[in-house]
């Protein structure tokens, strides 16, 4: 099956620096690309949908410059979280869609923890 | 708008036994379905979906799903369940009205299969 990569899997970043987080899709291209945020013994929060070579459609509620998003291939998307802050740990997702009408599929996680 | 219900936090069932997780969902126009697993600190992992075509769709790891569009549910079904099937069940839907994209992801149901 079509596998996504995150890489890191896990950081730790002091409070106000800013933590880039990659998601490839390795072997398939992928014109949509998401990124989730899960919360402890939560769903899957949708932050945003990227569509390669176009800016990012953000949800309502999540802050654009705070988390800037850059699908600059069919195989890589990039979320940064800028000047991190405590509340802004968790479990960040990202999934790429094979196909208009095809499932998507997950990179395994990315683990932000901010001090 | 469309949206998942997952009625149950929690499943138990024995080893051995058959196993339902039950979703239901609303939409506009047809549902993609799908169901995921995510086990502790790791992504999602795609088990099965319903596009169009047959109610009953087989997915991995002996998993399916029967989608019954008068009740709008989506169950998800094993005859016969394993502790390494112990983890986070995920049900989601995409509406397909107007082209739309967003997948919609559940709550999570959280399986136990005892010993």
């Amino acid at each position: 099956g079509a596998v996504v990569s995150q890489h890191p899997s896990r950081v730790i970043c002091k409070s106000g620096t800013s933590v880039k987080i990659e998601c490839r899709s390795l072997d398939f291209q992928a014109t949509t690309m998401f990124w989730y945020r899960q919360f402890p013994k939560q769903s899957l929060m949708l932050m945003a949908t990227s569509n390669e070579g176009s800016k990012a459609t953000y949800e309502q509620g999540v802050e654009k410059d705070k988390f800037l998003i850059n699908h600059a291939s069919l195989t890589l998307s990039t979320l940064t979280v800028t000047s991190a802050h405590p509340e802004d740990s968790s479990f960040y997702i990202c999934s790429a869609r094979d196909g208009g009408a095809g499932e998507q599929y997950f990179g395994p996680g990315t683990r932000l923890t901010v001090t | 708008a469309q949206s998942v219900a997952q009625p149950e936090d929690q499943v138990n069932v024995a080893e051995g036994n058959p196993l339902t997780v039950k979703c239901t969902y609303s939409v506009s126009g047809n549902p993609y379905l799908f169901w995921y697993v995510q086990y502790p600190n790791r992504g999602l992992q795609f088990l099965l979906k319903y596009i169009t075509g047959d109610n009953l769709v087989k997915g991995s790891y002996g998993f399916e799903a029967e989608f019954n569009k008068s009740q709008t549910s989506f169950h998800l079904k094993k005859p016969s369940a394993l502790v390494s099937d112990s983890a986070l069940y995920f049900c989601a839907v995409r509406d397909t009205f107007r082209g739309y994209q967003k997948v919609t992801f559940g709550i999570g149901t959280k399986l136990q299969v005892i010993p």
